[in-house]
């Protein structure tokens, strides 16, 4: 079953403008992972955020996290238009041995 | 370090052939998982290993099997293969011990499979 979800699940935005994707989930968690996959390839970690954490800066990249909500959001500033690919997020359900559960994705257009 | 690297790239089975997915990387990982990954859903974890010689199931194990004979290598087997197994298969790898995002996988390029 999918334990994470995003929203929304088509993201279209000029270049330059900032894009906010969502993810929710169900049971409690170890991390929260991001992930970007290009079309046609594997999947590129982004960044990871603890249960602990609230929020996590990476280069353009903005985390939050709210463990009451279940809920995190990923904010790409200023997007590129190599910023064209689908994003995924990831829960750890504190299995100990890091496996992960994805949602069905995110797939953002950033046009020139 | 090539990474995680998988092989076939591509691949065209009959219904009822069988085949042999390889995986390997280079990072001295612990961890390693395969995934299927159908159009317009996430990935779903099929098996995984925690080290060379162990496996368990993920959420969608049926009508697949798996070896970790060698701690770099990660093999998923189609016994007979099913036109539902059609679909993007996807290795990770994750975790050695001196490092410190331990969760953090790595992904292959994937293998597109189609099963007629």
């Amino acid at each position: 079953s999918q334990q994470g979800e995003e929203d929304p699940q088509a993201l279209s935005i000029q270049e330059g403008e900032n894009a906010t994707m969502n993810c929710s989930y169900k049971t409690s968690i170890n991390n929260l992972q991001w992930y970007r996959q290009n079309s046609g390839r594997g999947l590129v970690h982004l960044i990871l955020i603890r249960s602990n954490e609230r929020e996590k800066h990476s280069g353009r990249l903005r985390v939050t996290l709210d463990t009451s909500k279940k809920s995190s959001s990923l904010l790409i500033t200023a997007s590129r238009a190599a910023d064209t690919a689908s994003y995924f997020c990831a829960t750890d359900p504190n299995s100990g041995y890091s496996t992960l559960t994805f949602g069905k994705g995110t797939m953002l257009l950033v046009s020139p | 370090n090539a990474g995680v690297t998988q092989t076939p790239k591509f691949r065209v089975l009959k219904t009822g052939q069988s085949m042999t997915l390889l995986c390997a990387q280079d990072m001295n990982h612990e961890y390693m998982y395969w995934y299927r990954q159908d159009p317009g859903m996430g990935l779903r974890l099929i098996h995984y290993s925690v080290g060379e010689g162990t496996t368990a199931k993920g959420e969608v194990p049926d009508g697949y099997n798996v070896s970790r004979l060698k701690k770099q290598n990660f093999l998923l087997g189609l016994e007979s293969a099913a036109p539902s197994q059609t679909s993007v298969y996807f290795c990770a790898s994750s975790y050695t011990r001196d490092t410190i995002n331990q969760e953090t996988q790595y992904f292959g390029p994937g293998t597109r499979l189609l099963v007629l």
